[in-house]
């Protein structure tokens, strides 16, 4: 089946450690995204891939890094500098407007990975 | 940058009922979308428009344009509608979205 797949869904690190979360997709989707939940507020834009080999901050993405090697994949770490990690991440990827095109495109989202740093 | 807001924040109601969730917005966009978060997290895409109404079973979206005001309806309410739901909005010229924090609602049997 055709989708996005986050691993893990919990994850536990210590304060001061890099953590990798894992977004793939299969959807063959060119844009992904990063954003990440916290509560009583709406999702924020972490980072965004538009095409491989390239991506964009979004509003957040202080303490945080992400790669876009290949279509599918679209990792993100957090690092230490990130003060404040523990939330939500969730990943989605849609296809990506070609240039001039008036189409807007539907996200589709991953099931999340909580990361709680102790 | 848009500013989305959503009401109410929580709202419990009794299976059956006709639940209207709001969503206005500051800026013009490029579409609204009405997303569907479940307890374990999940986001669902439920319907993108940009303009009119939209139906999809007992769900129906709609959107005014000129007063960045959008609801989404839900027509015979179930306890399996429980759930978050989130509006969101496209800005021209790209794909970034601006959410809003999202209507908690409960559906009691």
């Amino acid at each position: 089946d055709g989708g996005i797949t986050q691993s893990p869904k919990y994850l536990f690190r210590k304060e001061g450690q890099n953590v990798t979360l894992s977004c793939e997709q299969n959807l063959n989707h060119d844009a992904m995204y990063w954003y990440r939940q916290d509560p009583g507020q709406g999702l924020r834009l972490i980072y965004y891939s538009q095409i491989v080999n390239d991506f964009q901050k979004g509003d957040i993405a202080e303490g945080y890094s992400v790669s876009r090697e290949k279509k599918e994949s679209f990792p993100l770490t957090v690092t230490s500098a990130q003060k404040n990690p523990t939330a939500f991440y969730l990943c989605a990827s849609s296809p990506s407007r070609l240039a001039g095109a008036t189409q807007v495109n539907e996200q589709f989202f991953g099931p999340g990975t909580r990361l709680t740093v102790l | 940058k848009n500013e989305v807001e959503q009401s109410p924040q929580n709202l419990t109601a009794q299976e059956g009922e006709f639940i209207t969730i709001n969503c206005s917005y500051s800026v013009g966009i490029s579409a609204l979308h009405w997303l569907q978060q479940h307890p374990g997290g999940g986001i669902v895409s439920l319907f993108m428009l940009s303009s009119g109404k939209k139906k999809h079973g007992r769900l129906i979206a709609t959107i005014n344009i000129q007063e960045k005001h959008s609801s989404l309806h839900i027509t015979a309410s179930h306890p399996r509608d429980s759930a978050v739901y989130i509006c969101a909005v496209g800005d021209f010229g790209n794909e970034k979205l601006t959410f809003g924090t999202g209507t908690r609602l409960t559906i009691i049997p």
